[in-house]
């Protein structure tokens, strides 16, 4: 069993839907969950960085995590053309007495004018 | 923008040539990392380095080395590429427990 587990997708959904993306991970370990967009052929960029069970919000974007569950997920709001890109989840643990991140394979996002 | 440059952006290289990539950081970060990134497998940890000349191994870190002589550079070093190495190899830094990615150097080996 992989450690993140992320359904790739794709995902195409109209303008001003609301989209949910989900993580489940197995590892207790885990104690940071963050989420990252990544448009094409660009880095990834730092969305959302939540360390607690329960919601986050920042502006059209609420991250959740459900440490019981093992379960995160990223809602958006009025979604927009803009926001298609694909989205990682993240997790960090510590290893080797360093702070690692496990990845998510990514959700491809499309918002359809 | 987390002051973070690759070089090259692109490269296409042969099998068995030496590669180097570059990573340079602006802002003194005492962590470093290299991922590669490939359809199918997401992100996944090469090395990452603690502070100077401190470096360790991650996930798939065969083929590859490392080294960092100054606090701003980071370099991956592919001894002999293969084509198994062909793939998108992005440079991240560490601020507390958040982790900021360069833009990437795409790397084809023919």
């Amino acid at each position: 069993q992989k450690e993140v587990e992320q359904d790739p997708g794709p995902l195409s959904v109209p303008e001003g839907a609301i989209v949910s993306l989900n993580c489940t991970y197995s590892n207790s370990a885990f104690q940071y969950f963050m989420w990252y967009r990544q448009y094409s052929r660009k880095g990834p960029e730092l969305l959302m960085y939540t360390y607690s069970s329960g919601n986050k919000e920042d502006g059209r974007f609420t991250a959740q995590v459900d440490k019981s569950s093992k379960y995160i997920s990223l809602f958006i709001r009025d979604s927009q053309p803009s926001d298609s890109a694909t989205y990682l989840c993240a997790m960090s643990k510590v290893q080797g007495g360093s702070e690692k991140l496990v990845f998510g394979k990514g959700t491809k996002l499309t918002v359809n004018p | 923008d987390a002051g973070i440059t690759q070089s090259p952006r692109h490269k296409v290289t042969e099998t068995g040539t030496p590669v180097t990539l570059r990573c340079h950081q602006t802002e003194n970060h005492r962590y470093m990392y290299w991922y590669r990134q490939d359809p199918g497998h997401g992100l996944r940890l090469i090395h990452y380095s603690y502070g100077v000349k401190d470096t360790d191994k991650g996930e798939v870190s065969d083929g590859y080395s490392v080294s960092r002589s100054k606090t701003e550079d980071f370099l991956l070093t592919l001894e002999s590429a293969t084509s198994s190495q062909t793939s998108v190899y992005f440079c991240a830094i560490s601020t507390d427990r958040e982790q900021y990615f360069g833009p990437g150097t795409r790397l084809t080996v023919t």
